[in-house]
């Protein structure tokens, strides 16, 4: 049973507007959210993270929004890059991690 | 400044064969998994270990078996190789778990035929 979920495989933006990444989860005792980037034929890097006790976090382009009431993850990136294009996993911890499946973006120069 | 190594990068086996993919970090964490990626699948967890001796079973733990015998190494071993664990293997390391970052290895390619 998923307890992660990414609904969208894929998300085409144009280059310079905001790419919104949408994530569910359904375990009220996570308590850390992350965020993974991953290239073709390398392995996920870390992007961002928010603590169970925030509802935002900001690092440059990238921003996460967290909503307990809702178990619902998100990232904004703006503006949007073509260097952004990848996979992107949200992932969430308690005693493991456990990974979505995965949202495809495509930023269009 | 080497993090995880995997090795090896790409391996394909017959159907029967066993094999050990290997993972090692250079971190000193204490929480070291392994995950394999499938097409529509995201990335889910083998086994996982939070420390030298001890080792438990993730989501989908049939067929691999693993050990955790130093601080630096985690092994994953495939005993009889089939096709459905044709797959990429990632191994990701972490202090201890609580609000803290995975890090991951660039992944091992295997094909089963």
């Amino acid at each position: 049973d998923q307890q992660v979920k990414q609904n969208s495989p894929s998300l085409s933006v144009q280059e310079g507007r905001i790419s919104i990444l949408n994530c569910d989860y359904t375990n009220s005792m996570f308590d850390y959210f992350l965020w993974y980037k991953k290239y073709p034929a390398e392995g996920p890097t870390f992007l961002i993270s928010i603590s169970s006790i925030k509802d935002k976090n900001e690092d440059g382009r990238f921003t996460v929004f967290l909503n307990k009431s809702a178990k619902h993850l998100s990232l904004h990136i703006v503006p949007s890059q073509p260097g952004d294009s990848a996979v992107y996993f949200c992932a969430a911890s308690s005693n493991q991690f456990y990974f979505g499946t995965g949202t495809s973006l495509t930023v269009i120069p | 400044n080497a993090g995880v190594t995997q090795t090896p990068k790409f391996q394909v086996l017959k159907t029967g064969q066993s094999m050990t993919l290997q993972c090692a970090q250079d971190m000193n964490h204490e929480y070291m998994s392994w995950y394999r990626q499938d097409p529509g699948m995201g990335l889910r967890l083998i086994h996982y270990s939070v420390g030298a001796g001890i080792t438990d079973q993730g989501e989908v733990p049939n067929g691999y078996n693993v050990s955790r015998s130093t601080t630096e190494d985690f092994p994953l071993r495939l005993l009889s190789a089939a096709p459905s664990q044709t797959s990429v293997y990632f191994c990701a390391s972490s202090y201890p778990i609580t609000q803290n970052i995975q890090y991951f290895g660039a992944g091992t390619r295997l094909s089963v035929l």
